[in-house]
């Protein structure tokens, strides 16, 4: 069975800092691993995915995350926060060849921005 | 972009009614979900629909719950019985083979 582990569930930065959301994953298989962000009275908007390939991948927002198996994480980051990242983020699971799987979500993690 | 939609946003609903909530997913989509998240708790899975039939849900979807794609453009979950504890915001998605699900905003579900 799937499971992710958000660490942390507020994060505060001032803004300009680096900002590093942790997560870890359990999966029987190769997992597909997102990212999605949640601000206030919205949906799920995703940020990025690492399906296969290369390990580093880039979302938007200026937001990336590295898969390292060895592991087990997938942490989100970001070099210089700003404002309006001040959101929600979930990490997400997903096992199999992107085929009729669900998504296994985190617990989410509050990104607070310090002006 | 194309964006999944969901209707009402906000739902009030005695306890012991039904619920019908309404998604209309991204039109070319062929997979579509919905999920729920109780007030300050992760995002739950439901259930997922392919082809015209379930192909998975999870413990939460038992049989007060249901789904159907009456015309080809919505995709809707019933609540026959509501509980107070199917208060939620309850998330719809869709997506392509090969593709990330896209999310709705939500319907916001309150029991009273």
């Amino acid at each position: 069975a799937q499971s992710v582990t958000q660490l942390g569930s507020h994060v505060s930065v001032s803004e300009g800092a680096l900002v590093l959301l942790r997560c870890n994953y359990s999966s029987s298989v190769p997992p597909y691993l997102f990212w999605y962000v949640q601000y206030p009275n919205q949906g799920l908007q995703l940020l990025l995915k690492y399906t296969t390939g290369a390990t580093l991948v880039k979302g938007i927002n200026g937001f990336e995350a590295e898969f390292k198996k060895s592991e087990t994480s997938f942490h989100l980051t970001k070099p210089s926060a700003h404002m309006s990242d001040a959101a929600e983020y979930f990490c997400a699971v997903s096992e199999g060849n992107f085929g009729n799987e669900k998504l296994t979500f985190g617990t989410g993690t509050r990104l607070t921005i310090i002006p | 972009e194309p964006e999944v939609t969901q209707t009402p946003s906000h739902q009030v609903t005695q306890m012991g009614q039904e619920v019908i909530l309404r998604c209309v997913p991204i039109s070319n989509h062929l997979y579509f979900y919905w999920y729920r998240q109780i007030l300050g708790q992760k995002v739950e899975f439901l259930v997922s629909f392919y082809n015209n039939e379930i192909s998975e849900k999870s413990e939460i979807f038992d049989d007060q719950f249901s789904v159907e794609r009456p015309d080809g453009s919505n995709f809707t979950l019933k609540i026959r019985s509501t509980k107070l504890e199917d208060s939620a915001m309850y998330f719809c998605a869709s997506r392509l083979t090969g593709q990330p699900q896209h999310f709705g905003d939500g319907t916001r579900l309150s029991i009273l």
